[in-house]
């Protein structure tokens, strides 16, 4: 089974600063992909990355990047030079490459850039 | 712009309505999902299609009812639902079933009266 765990129900970063959004995992599956979504108020589920379990690269979108911790199994989403349009629900999943592949999300933080 | 799209957009219906939820992707991807997202809740995963197939079915009461006529389009259909039931619910869809990203669509937002 696999479980997502962000103990962050909300936080603030002020504009322009970097801010990380924790998230760590439980999954018995040698091989999982890590995933970071973002959710504007409108509903919508923006993918931002994503991270191989086999990886050893942490990865990096633009200004999104994953500090992938595998001992720990945390995958914590760093967003440097905060803007105001960041502001949204950000949401961890995981997914096992063996077997179901079904996607499981954390209960997600809300991010809120201050001007 | 996901290339996915959902109507409608926001639903209201009592409990005895039959309604349809529609989902289309552009993307030429061959499996689809649909979720559903309550407060304070993760997004649970209530059916997965692949190759217009039902892989998947995570135990979901029998007033949801899942259709795919093609590797396009997904549907919802809803019966007799509960108050419970209102919340958001995401379609997605992945190249294939196996380590692909989901993308996915802006959601029906549901209200059941």
């Amino acid at each position: 089974a696999q479980k997502i765990t962000q103990t962050q129900p909300g936080m603030f970063v002020q504009e322009k600063e970097a801010v990380t959004l924790d998230c760590t995992y439980d999954t018995s599956d040698q091989s999982y992909g890590l995933f970071w979504y973002k959710q504007p108020s409108s509903g919508e589920m923006i993918f931002l990355i994503y991270q191989g379990s086999y990886d050893e690269q942490n990865a990096t979108e633009g200004r999104y990047s994953l500090n992938f911790q595998k001992a720990r199994k945390s995958a914590n989403l760093v967003i440097s030079a905060s803007q105001l349009g960041d502001s949204a629900m950000y949401f961890c999943a995981i997914e096992s490459q063996t077997g179901a592949n079904n996607l499981f999300f954390g209960t997600g933080t809300r991010l809120t850039v201050i001007p | 712009e996901t290339g996915v799209t959902q109507t409608p957009r926001h639903l209201v219906m009592g409990m005895t309505n039959k309604k349809s939820l529609k989902c289309e992707q552009h993307l030429g991807h061959n499996a689809m999902y649909w979720y559903k997202q309550s407060a304070k809740k993760p997004l649970e995963l209530m059916f997965v299609y692949s190759l217009e197939e039902r892989v998947e079915n995570n135990s979901v009461p029998s007033r949801f009812s899942p259709e795919c006529p093609n590797s396009s389009h997904l549907f919802l259909h809803l019966h007799t639902l509960q108050p419970e039931d209102s919340a958001l619910y995401l379609c997605a869809s992945s190249q294939d079933r196996w380590g692909e990203t989901q993308y996915f669509g802006p959601g029906t937002r549901l209200l059941v009266l």
